[in-house]
């Protein structure tokens, strides 16, 4: 059982807009900043959105971050059939002392 | 560029040890925090152990403490954990990820390939 919850799977058809949702506790998302990370079948994670809403260089801008509360959703829009992969949201938690992913999100381009 | 090279790992018995090295190249070691993440077969990632850019500060997922030891030889461009009285459940990919930070810890921006660790009999 992760700490942060996310839906086992997502999925939407080309072009369209869809939202990815993390929900954790007081201790880290509601204190702490939210990062997603993009992986890929036999790859490394790649971070996709720090800082809740950040993009690193080279992320398209398809892809946003927002945080409410303890709360935090990945959203992607004009979906790509190369946005296949599993999406996991992370927050360092204060009670833990430690990070905590979400157990992750397989996205599904139909 | 930032490189990151896991090696290691291999098929162990329960209650052995293991040593996991994480190579790092393209960037001044000593400048960042470190981590250890692994993710097991089919599954979600699950963050291990983290250490401060100098080596002072540790920290540990409860499923490891006590058992598992992160360190690092910056003059070597060397990141490792050591693992001891491995179970089945260790059985994982493990990554090495460099932290944005060298300390407080910020996030995970670079990984590894990652190294498979088996433990089985």
């Amino acid at each position: 059982q992760s700490v942060l919850t996310q839906p086992p799977s997502a999925s939407d058809t080309p072009g369209q807009r869809v939202t990815i949702s993390c929900s954790g506790s007081s201790s880290n998302i509601g204190s702490n900043s939210v990062f997603w990370y993009q992986q890929f079948p036999g790859t490394a994670p790649k971070l996709l959105i720090y800082r809740n809403n950040q993009r690193p260089s080279g992320v398209p801008d398809r892809f946003s971050g927002s945080k409410s509360g303890t709360s935090a959703s990945l959203a992607i829009s004009g979906l790509r059939s190369e946005d296949e992969a599993d999406y996991y949201c992370a927050a360092w938690d204060d009670t833990l002392s430690g990070w905590v992913f979400g157990g992750g999100t397989k996205l599904t381009v139909l | 560029q930032v490189q990151l090279v896991e090696s290691g790992g291999g098929v162990v018995q329960p209650g052995t040890s293991l040593r996991l090295s994480c190579a790092a190249s393209g960037f001044t070691l000593s400048s960042y925090a470190m981590h250890w993440v692994r993710q097991a077969p089919g599954k979600g990632l699950e963050w291990v152990a983290l250490i401060s850019f100098d080596g002072s500060n540790h920290y540990y997922a409860e499923s490891v403490k006590g058992r598992f030891t992160i360190s690092r030889d910056n003059s070597k461009n060397i990141l490792c954990l050591q693992m001891g009285s491995l179970r089945a459940e260790d059985t994982a990919v493990y990554y090495c990820a460099r932290d944005r930070s060298g300390w407080p810890p910020e996030y995970f921006d670079y990984w590894g390939q990652g190294t498979l660790v088996t433990v089985s009999s």
